[in-house]
């Protein structure tokens, strides 16, 4: 059973440019939940989402992030006309339910960078 | 919202010594508490988790505190190894998402 996967392990954007970041969660889980890191700093909440719904989207700032998770295939999460405050590790997360004490399982991150 | 504070920053011990990591969080009503391990490079792997109506959790040689009333808990560590060095997060959650600390990097020596 594989893990949570996240692609690409590491991006480079120049500032103005799309990110998408992608997550495909372990098999059987249906929440994901995006985290960002930056240097020195713990993780923060991005955004909880279930198949084809955001439950919970209040750590993402309101302006050009977005997030999916579709029926089918990996969960999305776009960042149009970055700038260099972007620069930063991202985690994807899956779990097999929402339940508050269930594991959640991490991804191995997508560093990007924003030049 | 829910605020996590995670004390030291980094914490040098000698192989064989324990670790002690401190967290507070501010909700009372914040009902699980997960640490994390996070090396290099990698994401972060969860290592143990503790519920609000325990008190001690133990897994070999770690172990999780939790004192709610005074909303604080801690990370045990004994018998440290080098790999055992790492950054540690601890967690808090009300429902769904986690709070995170900012982390401690922890540095056995052998």
């Amino acid at each position: 059973n594989a893990g949570v996967m996240q692609n690409p392990r590491h991006l480079v954007r120049r500032r103005g440019q799309e990110a998408r970041l992608r997550c495909s969660p372990m098999k059987g889980h249906s929440h994901v939940y995006w985290y960002r890191q930056l240097p020195e700093e713990g993780l923060k909440f991005m955004v909880y989402l279930q198949k084809e719904n955001i439950i919970d989207e209040s750590g993402m700032p309101k302006e050009r992030f977005s997030a999916e998770f579709p029926k089918e295939g990996p969960s999305i999460l776009r960042i149009q006309q970055v700038v260099r405050g972007d620069s930063a590790a991202y985690f994807c997360a899956s779990s097999p339910s929402g339940a508050y004490d269930t594991e959640a399982f991490f991804g191995q991150g997508t560093r990007l960078t924003v030049v | 919202g829910e605020n996590v504070e995670q004390h030291p920053s980094t914490l040098s011990v000698q192989e064989g010594d324990s670790a002690v990591i401190k967290c507070t969080y501010s909700d009372s009503a914040s009902n699980y508490f997960p640490w994390y391990k996070q090396e290099l490079g990698k994401g972060p792997q969860l290592i143990i988790d503790i519920r609000s109506n325990v008190g001690e959790k133990k897994d070999q040689r770690i172990a999780v505190t939790l004192n709610k009333t005074a909303k604080h808990f801690s990370l045990h560590i004994t018998e440290t190894q080098p790999e055992d060095s790492a950054v540690y997060f601890c967690a808090a959650t009300l429902y769904s998402t986690l709070t995170f600390g900012k982390g401690t990097m922890l540095l056995v020596s052998p």
